[in-house]
Parts: C-alpha cells; sequence; structure tokens
C-alpha cells in the first residue's frame, strides 16, 4: 500500500541521547515535512524538503537535524535530547505545492 | 504575524448538524485545506478550497470566503465516528502551510 511509513511507533528516550526518527515514501513525492505536535499548539513544522539535496528550517528547528539524500527518505535526529522535546512527530509529504499532505502514522516519543 | 483561528473545542448531538468555523490572516492565499485527526491517529485530508463558494462531499461540505477570511466546515447527519479534531490550514503565498490549533468535536448520543 503505497504511503508513508515512520519508525519507531513510539520510543522513550533518556535526555541527552542521540535520536533519528525514519519516515520512508513511497509516493514519489518531491516535498517533505516534519511536524511535532503537542496539545493545544497544533502542528508546528520543524525541517522540510522541497526536493532530495535540499532542506529548509520550520518554525521550531533547534535541536534537530534533517538530510533528504533520496527522493524516499527524510530521516529526522535529535542530536542529543532533551525533555521539551517530548511530543508526536509526524512526517509528512505532497506532490505539488497545492496537493494535501500525506501524514505518517507518527511517532510518539518520550524524553526523560 | 500569520495566524489562524478556530474554536477549540465544540459539542454537538448525534444526528445533528455542525459548523465548525476557521479564520485566518495570512501573507496571502493559495487555497486552504480541512482534515479529521482522530485521537492517536494521523491527520486525513477532508476537502480543499481555493475559490469562494461551497464544496460538498457526502455528509461533510466546505466553504470559503477570501474576501473575508473564513471558512467552514458542515458536518450533517452527525456520527459517533465523527468525534475527531479538525484542523484548518491554509497555503500562503509562499505555498508554505499554515495550521490552526484545530477544533475538537464531542459528539453525543
Amino acid at each position: 500500500i503505497a504511503g508513508i511509513t515512520q519508525a519507531p511507533t513510539s520510543q522513550i528516550l533518556a535526555a541527552g541521547r542521540r535520536m533519528t526518527l525514519r519516515c520512508t515514501q513511497d509516493m514519489r513525492h518531491n516535498a517533505m515535512y516534519w511536524y511535532r505536535q503537542d496539545l493545544g499548539l497544533g502542528l508546528r513544522l520543524i525541517h522540510y524538503s522541497n526536493t532530495a539535496g535540499t532542506t529548509g528550517k520550520g518554525e521550531v528547528p533547534d535541536g534537530y537535524s534533517v538530510s533528504r539524500a533520496n527522493t524516499d527518505d527524510f530521516p529526522l535526529t535529535l542530536a542529543s535530547a532533551v525533555p521539551s522535546q517530548t511530543s508526536v512527530y509526524f512526517c509528512a509529504s505532497r506532490d505539488s505545492d497545492n496537493s494535501p499532505l500525506h501524514f505518517g502514522n507518527g511517532t510518539r516519543l518520550t524524553v526523560t | 504575524g500569520q495566524n489562524i483561528d478556530q474554536p477549540t473545542e465544540m459539542t454537538a448531538t448525534e444526528g445533528a448538524i455542525v459548523q465548525i468555523n476557521c479564520t485566518y490572516q495570512t501573507s496571502g492565499f493559495n487555497g486552504l485545506f480541512w482534515y479529521q485527526q482522530h485521537a492517536g491517529e494521523a491527520p486525513t485530508f477532508l476537502s480543499y478550497n481555493v475559490l469562494d463558494g461551497l464544496e460538498e462531499k457526502g455528509r461533510f461540505s466546505s466553504f470559503l470566503s477570501r474576501s473575508k477570511g473564513y471558512s467552514y466546515l458542515l458536518l450533517k447527519e452527525l456520527q459517533m465516528k465523527d468525534s475527531a479534531s479538525y484542523l484548518c490550514a491554509v497555503i500562503d503565498s509562499n505555498y508554505q502551510l499554515i495550521w490552526g490549533a484545530g477544533t475538537k468535536l464531542i459528539i453525543k448520543p
């Protein structure tokens, strides 16, 4: 089934540890996004990539990095996790500027 | 700054009709999306409006007025499974998505 796969589904992480959230899509979409969703704040954009080889910063990029080596994969790395990064992380992609976003099932991350 | 406003929470009765409003102030406008998000799940696409007027899709309809910076999502014949959060998102002049915080809809029998 075509779509976006995120891994892991959930994770408990000690503060200070490094963590990579994985995201893979098989729809050949050019644009990919990482959001975090916190209660009462809605979706906030962390980083995005308009096409393979390019990335950009969103609204809340500090403490996160991304790479886009190919069209399908868009991993999100927390270099040194802090408790404020406890959140649900969604990866998304879209075909063109006016197309709706397709979301992965999310990663629930708890930093202790 | 860019801003999207939606009510935080609404309650409605099974079988009734509910209207969820969204007002926006963005730098440019290239379309508006409505998404549904059940608790613990990913958002799923419901509707897209780029021209003024009403778009109907089964029990769900979405309306847009660009001059007023206003949209609403209309849900008819409410079912218990419609209990979810409804997210409004606007595509701005740079084709970036600006998201509202979402409206939690509670359906009572």
